[in-house]
């Protein structure tokens, strides 16, 4: 069964700080995507990492995959209380016909 | 470039009403996923279809769930008989036919379903 795990599971913090999130599996995914959610909206494309030690950046995020493409990371530089929200992360099935969601990690940046 | 639409947003039914979930894909899209959201178990993948045909159903309950997409119109996610357990957040995503980006999903707003 493949399970995406994500850490931590809340975090707050005060706007300027830096911070990382975690997704993790034993499973080797194809390609990897990040999503955020607000509160009452659906899930918003950030990026999709697809090759083993990829690195992409975002404004002030910036988002890794692993080298055996079974884990990545998102950094936040600098974080402002526009961060604030619910981040997940999302892998293809095997079969290649859904997606595999983490649980999430919730965001509050607080001014 | 209009995104993935959803209607309705919010919908309340009482026990054992039907509920009916639109969604219609982003231009250029023909696959459509629907995805349930619990509070405590996050996003789940229910089932995925092209134009007319059902791909992956593997998500859905046995029971009283059923899914659609037509050659013309959204796709229709229909639950019978509700439950309270049926309240969630339902999701419905598309993606590009094929090529390059095809793995990658884009959601709509959801519609957010309360059984009382």
């Amino acid at each position: 069964t493949q399970l995406l795990e994500q850490s931590p599971q809340f975090l707050s913090i005060q706007e300027g700080e830096n911070l990382t999130v975690y997704c993790n599996s034993s499973s080797v995914f194809s390609s990897l995507q990040w999503y955020r959610q607000e509160p009452g909206e659906g899930p918003v494309l950030l990026v999709t990492v697809v090759t083993g030690g990829e690195v992409k950046k975002l404004k002030r995020l910036t988002f890794q995959f692993g080298d055996a493409r079974k884990d990545s990371s998102l950094h936040i530089t600098a974080a402002q209380p526009g961060d604030t929200g619910l981040y997940l992360c999302a892998g293809k099935n095997q079969a290649g016909t859904a997606l595999i969601f983490g649980k999430g990690t919730t965001l509050s940046v607080s001014s | 470039n209009a995104g993935v639409m959803q209607n309705p947003r919010h919908l309340v039914r009482r026990r054992g009403q039907e509920a009916r979930l639109r969604c219609s894909p982003m231009k250029g899209h023909s696959h459509v996923y629907w995805y349930r959201q619990l509070p405590e178990e996050g996003l789940k993948f229910m089932v995925y279809l092209q134009k007319e045909n059902i791909i992956d159903e593997s998500g859905m309950p046995k029971e009283r769930f059923s899914a659609e997409f037509p050659k013309e119109g959204p796709s229709i996610l229909r639950i019978q008989q509700v439950v309270r357990g049926d309240s969630a957040a339902y999701f419905c995503a598309s993606s590009p036919v094929a090529g390059q980006f095809s793995y990658e999903q884009y959601f709509g707003p959801g519609t957010r379903l309360t059984v009382t």
